[in-house]
């Protein structure tokens, strides 16, 4: 069955400093989507890339989806303490358009 | 954006009784609503697709018979954990389809099976 994998899986950073999650399906995406969970929460929808190569920026985040449809990449310039949570992707393929989540990245931002 | 409330958001319950969940809507209509289970650290796992007026489509691996689904209405689907047992402890989640492979996010309920 389709896998999505992101790394790293853990990272710790000192605030202002950049963060980048990296999401890699075995298979070709329809599209792709991000979402953060903070600590005790729920996952909260960030964004959606449907098209090869897309680049959509939100503020200080800046997603990305590949030219072959089968990765993509979150990343945050300058990280202030309330970005701290686990990122998830989640790679929508399949005729019934499934939605499969990614391992996800917990982020720890040291102030 | 829309709103999704779960209920209840946590449960504690004795090992053979069953649980149930239920997953609204509160301000949109949702055709597919959709179940997730989480374990500590990991991800979200999906464990059925409920469609309103038909019957639930579940992954492979979940039990149909052990997670009744009942989307009986365009705002409310429910899940019954029956005959839990301690491994069914994990965190619930139910989403709702609000758009085109656009998911809004219940609160999630905590069942924890002594």
């Amino acid at each position: 069955g389709q896998q999505v994998m992101q790394i790293p899986q853990y990272q710790h950073v000192q605030e202002g400093e950049d963060f980048t999650t990296y999401c890699n399906s075995s298979t070709t995406l329809s599209n792709i989507q991000w979402y953060k969970q903070r600590p005790g929460g729920h996952p909260v929808f960030l964004i959606q890339l449907v098209k090869s190569g897309e680049v959509k920026k939100q503020k200080r985040l800046t997603f990305q989806f590949g030219e072959a449809k089968k990765n993509s990449s979150l990343h945050i310039t300058a990280t202030q303490t309330t970005d701290v949570g686990t990122y998830f992707c989640a790679g929508v393929s399949g005729g019934y358009q499934k939605v499969t989540f990614g391992t996800g990245t917990k982020l720890q931002v040291i102030p | 954006g829309a709103v999704v409330s779960q209920h209840p958001s946590r449960v504690i319950c004795k090992s053979g009784t069953s649980v149930k969940i239920e997953c609204r809507s509160l301000d949109f209509q949702a055709t597919t609503m959709f179940w997730y289970r989480q374990f500590p650290k990991q991800s979200l796992m999906l464990m059925a697709t409920s469609n309103e007026g038909s019957k639930a489509t579940y992954e492979q691996g979940v039990e149909k018979d052990k997670f009744l689904i009942n989307h009986a209405s365009l705002t409310l689907s429910t899940l019954t954990v029956t005959s839990a047992h301690p491994e069914d402890s994990s965190f619930y989640i139910c989403s709702a389809e609000v758009s085109y492979n656009e998911q809004f996010f219940g609160p999630g309920t905590r069942l924890t099976v002594l």
